[in-house]
């Protein structure tokens, strides 16, 4: 079974521009999170859809933004690019069944430099 | 601000046992995940842990108390591939809430 993947890999942008990024998680996997990497803050939620809705959302500015397809496979967006948001942005996919706990697939990450 | 803690940066000898501490104050609470992540590659799962008392995994090991908020990592026989961050996280009203990782050098 294949992997959460994400695109691009590697993203290089200036400030105030926008960026989208892609997520296609595990098959069957209806539950993907997004979450910002950096070395001074860590692993930080951004947001969780399932079934093409918003379920959870962490505490980032309005310019994070992101949505999910009816084939699980997710987006998110950052507008008005600041240098701060340069981070490694990793996806992770979960079955989220009612009961279990969720174990989270993580991708492999976009890395992300604003200049 | 972060409520789970775990120290920056530990060292260890090759063939040693090392114990990685984690404290975590939450009012909702589902679990508590382990996860590594070797430098420029995603986390991967270790364990999980929902009731009090310790998991054991081959070399690995997690320990929990929910009445005092910490979870412990124990890695036996160590290699040096095991040198990597750690990363703590509780499973609560977000899907997850990640420590900032402890860097784990493993020497010879």
């Amino acid at each position: 079974k294949a992997g959460v993947t994400q695109t691009p890999r590697y993203l290089i942008k200036t400030r105030g521009q926008q960026v989208t990024l892609s997520c296609s998680p595990i098959s069957g996997h209806r539950s993907v999170s997004w979450y910002q990497q950096t070395p001074g803050q860590g692993l930080q939620f951004l947001f969780e859809y399932f079934s093409e809705t918003q379920r959870n959302k962490g505490n980032f500015p309005g310019r994070f933004s992101g949505r999910q397809f009816s084939n699980s496979r997710s987006e998110m967006n950052v507008s008005t690019l600041e240098l701060g948001d340069s981070a490694l942005y990793l996806c992770a996919s979960s079955l989220s069944r009612t009961g279990k706990y969720n174990e989270q697939f993580f991708g492999p990450g976009t890395r992300l430099t604003v200049l | 601000g972060q409520n789970i803690d775990q120290p920056t940066e530990m060292t260890a000898t090759e063939g040693a046992i090392v114990q990685i501490n984690c404290t975590y104050q939450t009012s909702g609470f589902n679990g508590l995940f382990w996860y590594q992540q070797h430098a420029g590659e995603a986390p991967t799962f270790l364990s999980y842990n929902v009731l009090d008392g310790l998991e054991e995994k081959g070399r690995f090991s997690s320990f929990l108390s929910r009445s005092k908020g910490y979870s412990y990592l124990l890695l036996k026989e160590l290699q040096m591939k095991d040198s990597a961050s750690y990363l703590c996280a509780y499973s609560g009203n977000t899907p997850l809430v990640f420590g900032k990782g402890t860097r784990l050098s493993v020497i010879a």
